[in-house]
């Protein structure tokens, strides 16, 4: 299946830094991804879609200045979680569809995650 | 806003013995998918469903959907500790988004 890789892996850091996690389709182009939150034993939350090229749309309640979304290329996009507070640890995964040409198998590819510890 | 919900939370069972895991959904869908989570880890995706399908098996796994009833099944079979995970079933929206369930909890005790 596709690869998504996501980095760094975990991240801890004092509060009121930013911090920044990759997102990449590493063997398809994905011109939308996706941004989740999980917290413990939660399901996973969508923050926002991230278009290639355009901006992300975000989900009800999630703070645009907060988490700022970048989606430059077709096989990158970014979450930078600025100035960050410890109500902001948590695990944030990133998803991507593989768009195979006009056809869309559907399937999301997933990261392997980034826990944030905000201290 | 989530509109799956999968039932029961959590699951204990015994090696061998079949699982199942139950979703429900409340808006029209694309497709509804089930994604398996180790403690910690990324999503791993199991199986799609059409909305035009009822049934789908893959391996172990069985998946039928009921578009009238709004829910859908995940069955694995014969199931093993390494099936010990958090299972979610997502409904695509017509790709616009995906939207997960609160997720149930398996435990396969060897």
């Amino acid at each position: 299946g596709a690869v998504v890789s996501q980095h760094p892996s975990w991240v801890i850091c004092k509060s009121g830094t930013s911090v920044k996690i990759e997102c990449r389709s590493l063997d398809f182009q994905a011109t939308t991804m996706f941004w989740y939150r999980q917290f413990p034993k939660q399901s996973l939350m969508l923050m926002a879609t991230s278009n290639e090229g355009s901006k992300a749309t975000y989900e009800q309640g999630v703070e645009k200045d907060k988490f700022l979304i970048n989606h430059a290329s077709l096989t990158l996009s970014t979450l930078t979680v600025t100035s960050a507070h410890p109500e902001d640890s948590s695990f944030y995964i990133c998803s991507a569809r593989d768009h195979l040409g006009v056809v869309d198998t559907g399937e999301l590819f997933f990261g392997e995650g980034s826990r944030l510890t905000v201290l | 806003s989530q509109q799956g919900e999968e039932d029961p939370q959590a699951l204990s069972i015994q090696e061998g013995e079949n699982a199942t895991m139950n979703c429900s959904y409340k808006t029209s869908i694309n497709n509804l998918q089930w994604y398996r989570q180790n403690s910690g880890r990324g999503l791993v995706h199991l199986i799609l469903i059409r909305s035009n399908e009822r049934e789908k098996h893959s391996g172990r796994l069985r998946v039928t959907l009921d578009t009238s009833k709004k829910s859908s099944s995940l069955l694995i079979t014969a199931s093993r500790a390494a099936d010990t995970a958090s299972y979610f079933c997502a409904t695509d929206n017509y790709g616009q988004n995906f939207v997960f369930g609160p997720g149930t909890r398996l435990s396969v005790l060897p």
